[in-house]
């Protein structure tokens, strides 16, 4: 199966400066890469996502890098906030099953 | 409507009670799924419904039957649960089994006492 690695575990930042998620998967045939954000009592929620054919999407603050060659993909986020705090999760599905393995989360700590 | 409702939010059980928990979404997304998640770790896929048609048991014990009636809904059938099971409970959908972003639901916070 997939093997999603994501670090850091825990990211503290100022509010205003930027953020950055990485994750990395085994699986070469992987062609559809999801970021979730999930706050306190709810469930996870898509934020972005990326397909193995684009380098790079942006949306607003938010953007996803993927580099299919080393096999990793990052989330950056920009001028962040406080309601940015959350835990974020990538997810890789594998090629044959279409099903995501999720990464094991980052808390996003953001400093007023 | 573009939101994974699930009930209840909170439930406490005894380990003889018989439960169920529902999920329902108006998306006509044809692809649900239920996950298991314990705190402070990522959210671990338990059934994959595809079409109304179970596709995926990643092995859960019996004590947990899923049943999906029709396209919108989606149930979790709970007896003789342990204190192990304790956990939130989410449910998701998406447009169908392959390739594309899940929406999720708030999930119910289970308790087995």
């Amino acid at each position: 199966g997939e093997n999603v690695e994501q670090h850091p575990s825990t990211l503290s930042v100022q509010e205003g400066d930027s953020a950055v998620i990485k994750c990395t998967y085994s699986d070469s045939a992987s062609n559809y890469f999801p970021w979730y954000k999930q706050e306190l009592g709810k469930g996870p929620q898509l934020i972005i996502d990326i397909r193995s054919n684009v380098g790079e999407k942006k949306d607003q603050r938010i953007a996803v890098t993927l580099n299919k060659t080393a096999k990793h993909f990052s989330l950056h986020i920009t001028e962040t906030q406080p309601e940015d705090s959350a835990v974020y999760f990538c997810a890789a599905p594998s090629g044959g099953s279409y099903i995501p393995t999720f990464g094991r989360g980052t808390s996003l700590i953001v400093h007023p | 409507d573009t939101e994974v409702t699930q009930t209840p939010k909170h439930l406490v059980m005894g380990m003889t009670n018989k439960k169920s928990l529902k999920c329902e979404q108006h998306m006509g997304h044809r692809a649900m799924y239920w996950y298991k998640q314990k705190a402070k770790k990522p959210p671990e896929l338990m059934f994959v419904y595809s079409y109304e048609k179970l596709s995926i048991n990643e092995s859960v014990p019996s004590r947990f039957s899923p049943e999906c009636p029709n396209s919108s809904l989606l149930n979790l059938h709970l007896h003789a649960l342990q204190p192990e099971d304790s956990a939130l409970y989410l449910c998701a959908s998406s447009q169908d089994e392959g390739g594309s972003g899940y929406t999720f639901g708030s999930g119910t916070r289970l308790t087995v006492v």
